[in-house]
């Protein structure tokens, strides 16, 4: 069974398109996360959300909304996607309140915007 | 402000020779750290973690790390590496309730036959 599992694994789109990934956990964890990582693979947090609601938000440009329909999703919606956007996008997730818990990674999200 | 760096870029070692992927962290309050290890075009898998007590950490492939406070260092260490070891490591620390890993740059660690 996949823990952290994303839709799609690559994505190849052209510029000014609005694209949407998805993720879900079958952890039972509150917290989940996105981040992203450049072609430096630096990993860099974009959104935290605990229990369906957003913690925090690193800055990122608005064209990028974040949803939480329940405990065990967290949705990433790009629109008007740019160049500068491709990069693989990692969903994760943890157990909330403790400091010590690590994150469950899913497979990553390949970006590539023409 | 909390930080992790990871000093080299790329470690080269020889099949069965020991290695050491070096980390250090600035962080205020007790440093909670992470190793994790990504191979290519995946996720990342965690290793290992430090929260309290004993500074010699084991965790997953054989992988130890060790917590020194006094160096604000905790260096991965495998004391015999084999060819699929290689892969990025990254070194992770967060210090309180909820907030996401930060992570450092990554280490590309390759074994040589």
């Amino acid at each position: 069974d996949t823990a952290v599992s994303q839709t799609p694994k690559y994505l190849v789109t052209q510029m000014g398109n609005d694209k949407s990934i998805k993720c879900e956990q079958n952890l039972g964890h509150d917290t989940m996360y996105w981040y992203k990582q450049d072609s430096k693979k630096f990993l860099k947090i974009m959104f935290s959300y605990n229990n369906k609601e957003l913690i925090i938000n690193e800055t990122v440009p608005n064209r990028f909304s974040p949803k939480s329909p329940d405990k065990a999703h967290l949705n990433l919606h790009i629109n008007s996607l740019e160049l500068g956007d491709s990069a693989v996008y990692f969903c994760a997730s943890s157990r909330p309140g403790s400091s010590g818990a690590e994150a469950f990674f899913g497979q990553g999200t390949r970006l590539t915007v023409v | 402000a909390q930080s992790v760096a990871q000093p080299e870029d790329q470690v080269n070692v020889a099949e069965g020779n020991p290695l050491t992927v070096k980390c250090t962290y600035s962080v205020s309050g007790n440093p909670y750290l992470f190793w994790y290890v990504q191979y290519p075009n995946r996720g990342l898998q965690f290793l290992l973690k430090y929260i309290t007590g004993d500074n010699l950490v084991k965790g997953s492939y054989g992988f130890e790390a060790e917590f020194n406070k006094s160096q604000t260092s905790f260096h991965l260490k495998k004391p015999s590496a084999l060819v699929s070891d290689s892969a990025l490591y990254f070194c992770a620390l967060r210090n309180s309730g909820n907030t996401p890993l930060v992570f450092g740059k990554g280490t590309r660690l390759s074994v040589i036959a």
